[in-house]
């Protein structure tokens, strides 16, 4: 069974450029979470959805950044105009699914690094 | 999301059980105690959760005070692949945010 897959893994973007990360849960997963992580940091929470529905992105920056999580098909984060401050590793998660009062497991992708010239 | 408190670092020798130790004295009844790491240049992994109860599992073990208080992590036998950050997580009941603190780094000597 294959892992959290998550792609590029690297990628460099000059100022005011597009990036587009990419994540596809594990296999009979349809909940999908992002985080971030700056350098010399702990991971920060920006958005959680489910299948074609946003769910909570109250972690994500108000402007530039976007996500969606499609029928078919990888989640995407989307970061427009980038900036200096955006260079950070983006993690993607996803868990089986969500309920009761016993927290279901995230297991992460390998994330990706994305670096701003 | 109650708060928890670890040591910066830690050190242990190669084969030696390591203990690894998270307070968090504002859990509330119905918080998980959740442990993730993170290898350098990877994702986190989940290591183990529980709520009142010892866990074993094949990675570790969590032992977890009886006033639920404080917690710990036990790796029976530290190999170099345990090197990493591990992360002590109370997300709240019916949380999904994981709120990553600072960690302990735990470095494992040859």
């Amino acid at each position: 069974n294959a892992g959290v897959m998550q792609n590029p893994r690297h990628l460099v973007r000059r100022r005011g450029q597009e990036a587009r990360l990419r994540c596809s849960p594990m296999k009979g997963h349809s909940h999908v979470y992002w985080y971030r992580q700056l350098p010399e940091e702990g991971l920060k929470f920006m958005v959680y959805l489910q299948k074609e529905n946003i769910i909570d992105e109250s972690g994500m920056p108000k402007e530039r950044f976007s996500a969606e999580f499609p029928k078919e098909g990888p989640s995407i984060l989307r970061i427009q105009q980038v900036v200096r401050g955006d260079s950070a590793a983006y993690f993607c998660a996803s868990s089986q699914n969500w309920g009761g009062t016993e927290q279901e497991t995230q297991y992460f992708g390998p994330g990706t690094r994305l670096l701003v010239l | 999301d109650a708060k928890t408190t670890q040591p910066n670092s830690m050190e242990s020798n190669e084969e030696e059980p390591v203990h690894l130790p998270c307070n968090h004295s504002t859990i509330s009844g119905t918080d998980y105690i959740h442990w993730y790491r993170q290898l350098p240049s990877q994702g986190p992994e989940y290591v183990i959760h529980g709520l009142t109860s010892n866990v074993n599992n094949r990675m570790a073990s969590l032992a977890i005070a009886e006033d639920r208080k404080s917690s710990t992590l036990i790796l029976h036998r530290a190999t170099l692949r345990d090197a990493a950050v591990y992360y002590c997580i109370l997300p709240g009941a019916g949380s999904y945010q994981l709120t990553f603190g600072k960690g302990t780094k735990l470095s494992v000597i040859p």
